[in-house]
């Protein structure tokens, strides 16, 4: 089964910005546009930020952007805000009925 | 208002069942897939089950195969897991989420705070 790999932490000061990756051995990134990311707060449910691998839903800032290369998808936050601290976890449906996460990274703002 | 509200967790011996709800409200429930999602303490998001709109088709991650039963009641807005021959392994925090509409695998749109499974004997 397909598997989505993510750095376990990111970092960066506020007004920066900072890069997730998502890799995934096989192909399924690279073929399919259905990459999304979440932002999770523990304890609160998680939030689209990204679906269709680079549209923002409705309310979500443009800071949040994000893009696919290959079997590797990104995600970037600029001008890093302290709110933005939070587990970003990426997902991708991978054929066969079956949706993926990768394993999660937490940001943290200095 | 928006929103969907998980219930049903609790504390099991393992090797017995659950079933989790999950109450959809400020929107047309019928309209849309439905995801379980789940969270095990100290990691990442795992996908559990999904199904369609109407119910036609179910679709169950190999880790739940075969013990858990997705199943939804859309003239009460409701969407249920049914947990069976629980392990130590399935207890994590279990979200309900709604699926994008009408492109299902774009992702999942709207998240409940979620439900807490522990499995201990």
């Amino acid at each position: 089964q397909s598997a989505l790999t993510q750095p376990p932490s990111a970092s960066g000061s506020p007004g920066q910005s900072v890069t997730i990756s998502c890799t995934e051995t096989k192909n399924d990134i690279a073929n399919y546009n259905y990459v999304s990311w979440y932002q999770h707060h523990p304890g609160k449910a998680p939030k689209l930020i990204i679906y269709e691998v680079f549209k923002r839903p409705s309310g979500v800032p443009d800071r949040f952007s994000a893009s696919k290369s290959g079997n590797t998808a990104s995600l970037t936050v600029s001008g890093l805000q302290a709110e933005d601290e939070a587990h970003y976890y990426c997902s991708s449906y991978v054929g066969s009925n079956t949706w993926v996460f990768g394993g999660g990274t937490k940001l943290t703002v200095l | 208002q928006v929103q969907l509200v998980e219930s049903g967790g609790g504390v099991v011996q393992p090797g017995t069942s659950l079933r989790l709800s999950c109450a959809a409200s400020g929107f047309t429930f019928r309209n849309y897939g439905m995801h379980w999602v789940r969270q095990a303490p100290g990691k990442g998001l795992e996908w559990v089950a999904m199904i369609w709109y109407d119910g036609s088709f179910k679709y169950y991650a190999d880790s739940v195969k075969g013990r858990f039963t997705i199943s939804r009641d859309n003239s009460k807005n409701r969407l249920y897991l049914q947990m069976n021959s629980l392990r130590a392994e399935d207890a994590a925090v279990y979200f309900c989420a709604r699926a994008l509409f009408p492109i299902v695998y774009y992702g999942m749109d709207l998240w409940g705070q979620g439900t807490t499974v522990t499995v201990s004997s």
